[in-house]
């Protein structure tokens, strides 16, 4: 089985000031792990992806993301907030022991205050 | 960038009727899913879809679900006979490649409200 958990349901953060969205996964196999983002009105978007190559990732928007495989993490971060930063933001994993399709974290809400 | 498009934005219907949610996928897309998102609940899957067959399904997905690519470029979610518990965010996605592809592209969801 394979399951996520998104430490925290909202974010607010300042302008210009550091983002740090935590995510936690569950996986008996090698996952995949993945950000999506949906800001209003708007379909999901996929921000970055970990795929067993390097553990560090750099994804689209200034946003990068860490696998720490003994912490069982992969938290999202971003040095300097943007107010389009403000969205919801989706952890998920994915593992061919689950028959490859998506779980999903419960989302983290951005809020970015100028 | 190309993009899932999906009608009505917004359904609501009475419990017991059937529904018909909408997505166009990206062109040369292969795969096709489903997901859903029950207010305040994560996104959960719902049924995949490659070369007109299901290749895999959530427990979620029973005899009231059904999935049809009626011609070359729609692929349709049916609820034959709505219940409440069926009121949700409903996205549709693809994806050129199959389960090892990992980029999936999403629509921005239909919100179907059973009343």
């Amino acid at each position: 089985a394979q399951s996520v958990t998104q430490l925290d349901s909202h974010v607010s953060v300042s302008e210009g000031t550091p983002v740090l969205l935590r995510c936690n996964y569950s996986s008996s196999y090698s996952p995949s792990l993945f950000w999506y983002v949906q800001h209003p009105n708007k379909g999901l978007q996929l921000l970055l992806k970990y795929t067993s190559a390097a553990t560090l990732v750099k994804g689209i928007n200034g946003f990068e993301a860490e696998f720490k495989k003994s912490e069982t993490s992969f938290h999202l971060t971003k040095p300097s907030a943007h107010m389009s930063d403000a969205a919801e933001y989706f952890c998920v994993v994915r593992s061919k022991a689950a028959g490859n399709k998506l779980t999903f974290g419960g989302g983290t809400r951005v809020l970015v205050k100028p | 960038e190309p993009e899932v498009t999906q009608t009505p934005s917004h359904q609501v219907t009475q419990m017991g009727q059937e529904v018909i949610l909408r997505c166009v996928p990206i062109s040369n897309h292969l795969y096709f899913y489903w997901y859903r998102q029950i207010l305040g609940q994560k996104v959960e899957f719902l049924v995949s879809f490659y070369n007109n067959e299901i290749s895999e399904k959530s427990e979620i997905f029973d005899d009231q679900f059904s999935v049809e690519r009626p011609d070359g470029s729609n692929f349709t979610l049916k609820i034959r006979s709505t219940k409440l518990e069926d009121s949700a965010m409903y996205f549709c996605a693809s994806s050129r490649q199959g389960p090892t592809n990992e980029k999936l592209f999403f629509g921005s969801g239909t919100q179907l409200s059973v009343l």
